[in-house]
């Protein structure tokens, strides 16, 4: 089975903090994503990756970087934490295949900032 | 990426099926529709995809028209383990689909 890990189920941090969320899948997938989940508001796409080192812009990249140095880890960094950023963070991977439009998701992070 | 249109929310019954439209108006040649399904507290799942007519596994059938305009996803005899909620994403098969984009999905309530 393919397997994503998000390295926290929950984390409360403090205002200005920088804060990191990992992700490590086991599948060998070249895409990796990150996304925001808030009530009404569905997914919103935060940072993708398409491979070692390369990332693109989400919808919604404002206060957020990404880091992806091997294969398997990409990351999310909040730069300096807000109370707006508090949220439900998911990670996903899929494998790069123009036919394949499947990706597994982690449990997801729930993230409050204070 | 096309942008798409579900329905908010829909109530149904066990053993009811269920059909959730979902309106991409603007799709184009080379586009996919997919659909996820999501429970509480969890990541999404992929349910099925399409592009054309109809596709069925064991969960759940994909009706697509010949226009492409709008999709159906067809749940049979739902449980009440089928609340949930359900997306409906249109993306560009000649990107392989890089970036996933899910709107605000269909609510799903399935009552006894």
């Amino acid at each position: 089975d393919v397997k994503v890990t998000q390295s926290s189920r929950y984390l409360v941090k403090r205002t200005g903090e920088k804060v990191f969320l990992e992700c490590v899948q086991d599948m060998d997938h070249e895409n990796m994503f990150w996304y925001r989940q808030d009530p009404g508001l569905g997914l919103r796409l935060i940072y993708f990756s398409y491979d070692v080192k390369m990332k693109e812009k989400g919808d919604i990249p404002e206060g957020y970087s990404v880091s992806r140095e091997k294969k398997e880890r990409f990351s999310l960094i909040l730069e300096s934490a807000s109370t707006n950023q508090t949220s439900m963070y998911l990670c996903a991977s899929k494998r790069q295949d123009v036919w394949n439009t499947e990706a597994f998701f982690g449990q997801g992070t729930r993230l409050t900032v204070v | 990426l096309a942008k798409t249109t579900q329905p908010i929310s829909m109530d149904s019954y066990e053993g009811q099926e269920v059909n959730i439209t979902c309106s991409h108006n603007n799709i184009a040649t080379n586009d996919y529709i997919t659909w996820y399904q999501q429970f509480p507290s969890q990541g999404p799942r992929f349910i099925i995809q399409g592009y054309k007519t109809k596709v069925t596994n064991e969960v759940a059938s994909l009706f697509i028209p010949a226009d492409r305009k709008s999709s159906t996803l067809s749940l049979p005899r739902v449980s009440l383990s089928d609340t949930a909620v359900y997306y409906c994403l249109v993306g560009r098969r000649d990107t392989g689909f890089q970036k996933l984009v899910f709107g605000t999905g269909t609510r799903l309530l399935v009552s006894p």
